[in-house]
């Protein structure tokens, strides 16, 4: 099992760019989910799918869209990049609510950096 | 009032001692506690659940207190390898609901 993958691993931007992180899991989780992590400021959702096709707004959604289309598989889109997009960005996943008592598998994460 | 509130730290021990953290979460209806471990520059990795007996993993206890809605983490025997920041994270009664804590960093020293 590779867990949970993110590709790409960095990347630096010019504002104004667009792109996508892929984040990819085997392990039939039915949630999925994006983060970002800046210093002092712990991991904030940004958004968040509890199945394939569903996808639903965390607490900092804006200038960020998602697509899961597959089950496992799960995108992050930055139409326009700003620098305050600049952040690590983590993929996590995790079953559903029957299995209320398991945690959340992350990814390796993003390193993105908006000039 | 956040959600989940963690004494950043840093806690700097020397190898051997004993340290407790403690995590204050505000939803007296959260269902399901955990701490998770991360090492500068990687991604969060789940250290252990946290139930309401308590239970320990080798040096690791967590312990959950739900009438003061907190849960602590004591780590005995600290090694250099326990350098690392601890999340403390909260599962509501909505599935989809995590809440993590800022984190606390505890620096073991020779």
């Amino acid at each position: 099992n590779a867990g949970v993958t993110q590709t790409p691993k960095f990347r630096v931007l010019k504002t104004g760019q667009s792109m996508t992180l892929l984040c990819a899991q085997d392990m039939n989780h039915e949630y999925m989910y994006w983060y970002r992590q800046d210093p002092g400021m712990g991991l904030r959702l940004i958004h968040y799918s509890v199945g394939e096709g569903t996808t639903a707004k965390g607490e900092v959604p804006d200038g960020y869209n998602v697509s899961r289309l597959k089950k496992q598989n799960f995108l992050l889109g930055l139409e326009s990049a700003a620098p305050s997009q600049t952040s690590v960005y983590f993929c996590a996943s995790s079953y559903s609510s029957n299995r209320a008592a398991s945690g959340k598998f992350f990814g390796p994460g993003t390193r993105l950096t908006v000039l | 009032r956040k959600e989940v509130e963690q004494d950043p730290g840093p806690f700097n021990v020397p190898e051997g001692a004993t340290v407790a953290f403690n995590c204050t979460y505000s939803n007296s209806a959260s269902q399901s506690f955990f701490w998770y471990r991360q090492d500068c520059r990687k991604e969060p990795k789940l250290l252990m659940s946290v139930y309401s007996s308590g239970n320990e993993d080798g040096r690791f206890t967590a312990q959950l207190n739900r009438a003061s809605q907190y849960i602590s983490l004591l780590i005995r025997d600290s090694k250099l390898s326990d350098s690392a920041t601890y999340l403390c994270v909260v599962r509501s009664d909505n599935f989809n609901k995590f809440y993590f804590g800022s984190g606390t960093k505890l620096n073991v020293k020779p």
